[in-house]
């Protein structure tokens, strides 16, 4: 079990450009959740799935905003035509069945120029 | 609806003294309640839960937390500060029903030596 990674770290882009973040969850949690953090803030949800499907949305998502997990593993957020306000730390968690309990990734930090 | 309300944006103690972090909490339903913790350029991590079990709860590294229904509170404590508990607290409600978690807006550990 090596936990929830996240890729990349950091991430700096231009305003207007598109970004891709990727999430690999602990192995076999069918859970897998997007929150936006910012400073000073608790972290917000996005998005969450079990398995491949995705449950539910954030009205905080959005329609620049488009995630997917293809194959029930690993999921991706994308960003489309960025703006300054997406600067933020995109986090990724996983769960298993009925567990509760979340295990976080570090985080992607984006930064918007 | 469900809602997390952290009455301290920061608190600060001296080493070996007693902490508090304070959050109350709003839930339509059963809650299950958590504390989770962040330093620094790291993941959050899980410190306790409350899942209708036991309403005093021991989590990792001394601290617990006692879940009041009647005041609608799940405060942090610890008996002693360490130094390495300065990092940013997190308590979040999860109604009954429900995978999505409420953050609230983080309180931030201070400790002098």
């Amino acid at each position: 079990d090596t936990g929830v990674s996240q890729n990349p770290r950091h991430k700096i882009t231009k305003r207007g450009q598109n970004v891709t973040f990727r999430c690999d969850p602990i192995s076999e949690h069918n859970r897998l959740y997007w929150y936006r953090q910012t400073l000073g803030q608790g972290p917000e949800f996005l998005t969450y799935f079990q398995n491949e499907a995705q449950l539910e949305k954030s009205r905080l998502l959005s329609d620049r905003f488009s995630a997917e997990r293809p194959k029930g593993s690993f999921s991706t957020l994308e960003i489309q035509r960025t703006e300054q306000g997406d600067s933020a730390m995109y986090l990724c968690a996983s769960s298993q069945g009925g567990e509760e309990t979340q295990y976080f990734g570090p985080g992607t930090r984006l930064l918007v120029l | 609806a469900q809602s997390v309300t952290q009455l301290d944006s920061h608190v600060s103690v001296s080493e070996g003294t007693p902490v508090l972090l304070r959050c109350n909490y709003s839930s339509s339903y059963s809650p299950s309640l958590f504390w989770y913790v962040q330093h620094p350029n790291k993941g959050l991590q899980l410190l306790l839960k409350y899942t209708s079990a036991a309403t005093l709860v021991k989590g990792i590294n001394g601290f617990e937390a006692e879940f009041k229904k009647s005041e609608t509170s799940f405060h942090l404590t610890k008996p002693s500060a360490h130094m390495s508990d300065a990092a940013e607290y997190f308590c979040v409600v999860r109604s009954g029903g429900s995978y999505i978690p409420t953050f609230g807006r983080g309180t931030s550990l201070i400790v002098h030596p």
